[in-house]
């Protein structure tokens, strides 16, 4: 089955630094590839996805990054603010469900 | 309701009783998924429903677990003789099937249901 790598496991940034977390996965079938938001006590809430056709996808302060060759993706978030503060997730699909990494911790301090 | 809706948001349980936890999913959504989130640990895969049917449910940790959804909406996740070990967030997720019957994409998330088991 699929195999998801995060890293870092904790990231601390400072208010308006940038902040960039990384995924490798497995499973080369792997076609959509979601980047999930979880602050304390809430459950986890979709912020951005990149398919597999894609190299690239920028949503305002956030974009996300895939190297297919390489199976490996990542998180940027530029500017960054105290409210991105929680814990990321990284995921991929192949056929019909998620596979997630363990999560990086984002602290951001003012 | 607008979004996934679970119950009990807590519970506190004696090791060796039965659980049974529920999730309501988003009206219309077909697919239904259960994962679990123990302390500094990922979201680990349990079970997908399918409609009424679970096409994959290759991530139950033993034969204490076990789920079923009816009417193509409400499940429920029932655990057995609960363990120490069983304790976690219990996070339930929903979404949209396609013709091809392949997920559009977005999982929406309860908030959980965190158990701990005493």
């Amino acid at each position: 089955g699929e195999n998801v790598e995060q890293h870092p496991s904790t990231l601390s940034v400072q208010e308006g630094d940038s902040a960039v977390i990384k995924c490798t996965y497995s499973d080369s079938a792997s076609n959509y590839f979601p980047w999930y938001k979880q602050e304390l006590g809430k459950g986890p809430q979709l912020i951005i996805d990149i398919r597999s056709n894609v190299g690239e996808k920028k949503d305002q302060r956030i974009a996300v990054t895939l190297n297919k060759t390489a199976k490996h993706f990542s998180l940027h978030i530029t500017e960054t603010q105290p409210e991105d503060s929680a814990v990321y997730f990284c995921a991929a699909r192949g056929y019909s469900t998620l596979t997630f990494g363990k999560g990086t911790m984002l602290l951001v301090s003012p | 309701g607008a979004g996934v809706s679970q119950s009990p948001s807590n519970k506190v349980t004696e090791k060796g009783k039965d659980v049974e936890l529920r999730c309501d999913p988003i009206s219309g959504h077909t697919a239904l998924y259960w994962y679990r989130q123990s302390l500094g640990q990922g979201l680990e895969f349990l079970i997908y429903f399918q409609g009424n049917s679970a096409p994959d449910k290759s991530g139950l940790p033993s034969d204490r677990f076990s789920a079923e959804r009816t009417g193509g909406s409400v499940s429920t996740l029932t655990i057995q003789r609960t363990q120490q070990e069983d304790s976690a967030v219990y996070l339930c997720a929903s979404s949209f099937l396609g013709r091809k019957l392949i997920s559009t994409g977005e999982l929406f998330f309860g908030e959980g249901s965190r158990l701990t088991v005493l």
